[in-house]
């Protein structure tokens, strides 16, 4: 059973270009979160989705930034327009269903540079 | 809102015993969870605790007083592969549990 799959792991992109990032959750997860990370810091959420829902978005910026779940397919975090700002590891983490006490598990992460 | 408040920086040696405190404030809470992540790496799920009191899992223990909104994270006989960031983490009743906010970390480093 493969864990969360990330792709790609790094990605560079120049500044007004679009970056877009795949989370693939563990087999039989429907719950699919993404968090940014920047250097020596927490992970901030950023957006909490179900297969083709969108249930919180509440800490993904209103502009530029975009997430979907596709019915088939994996999760894509989409980035219009990168800004140096941009630059941070994005991680996806996968749930199997809505208890208190499931482990979220977590996938290697993007490594996205705006240069 | 919530916070999670954490050192920032812990530094033992090989052997000993390490304990990274955690405080929160947050409403509606339901539980505290670990999660250790090594540089470069994804985070990985330590513990858990929805109930006051202790959860032990090897050489990691887990405490959590509601009372307080206090918990910590326990390393015992400690090696050089600990070295790593630590997360705690907390759900609260936003989306009924199922989404958790994440302290700032502590590095802790193991020295020889």
């Amino acid at each position: 059973n493969a864990g969360v799959m990330q792709n790609p792991r790094h990605l560079v992109r120049r500044r007004g270009q679009e970056a877009r990032l795949r989370c693939s959750p563990m087999k039989g997860h429907s719950h699919v979160y993404w968090y940014r990370q920047l250097p020596e810091e927490g992970l901030k959420f950023m957006v909490y989705l179900q297969k083709e829902n969108i249930i919180d978005e509440s800490g993904m910026p209103k502009e530029r930034f975009s997430a979907e779940f596709p019915k088939e397919g994996p999760s894509i975090l989409r980035i219009q327009q990168v800004v140096r700002g941009d630059s941070a590891a994005y991680f996806c983490a996968s749930a199997r269903d809505r208890g208190r006490e499931t482990e979220a598990f977590f996938g290697q992460g993007t490594r996205l540079t705006v240069v | 809102g919530q916070s999670l408040e954490q050192p920032s920086e812990v530094t033992a040696v090989e052997g000993a015993i390490v304990q990274i405190n955690c405080t929160y404030q947050t409403s509606g809470f339901y539980g505290l969870s670990w999660y250790q992540q090594h540089d470069g790496g994804a985070p990985t799920f330590l513990s858990y605790n929805g109930l006051d009191g202790l959860e032990e899992t090897g050489r990691f223990s887990s405490f959590l007083s509601r009372s307080d909104s206090y918990g910590y994270l326990l390393l015992q006989e400690l090696q050089m592969k600990d070295s790593a960031s630590y997360f705690c983490a907390v759900r609260d009743q936003r989306n009924a549990g199922n989404m958790l906010t994440f302290g700032g970390g502590t590095r802790l480093m193991v020295k020889p």
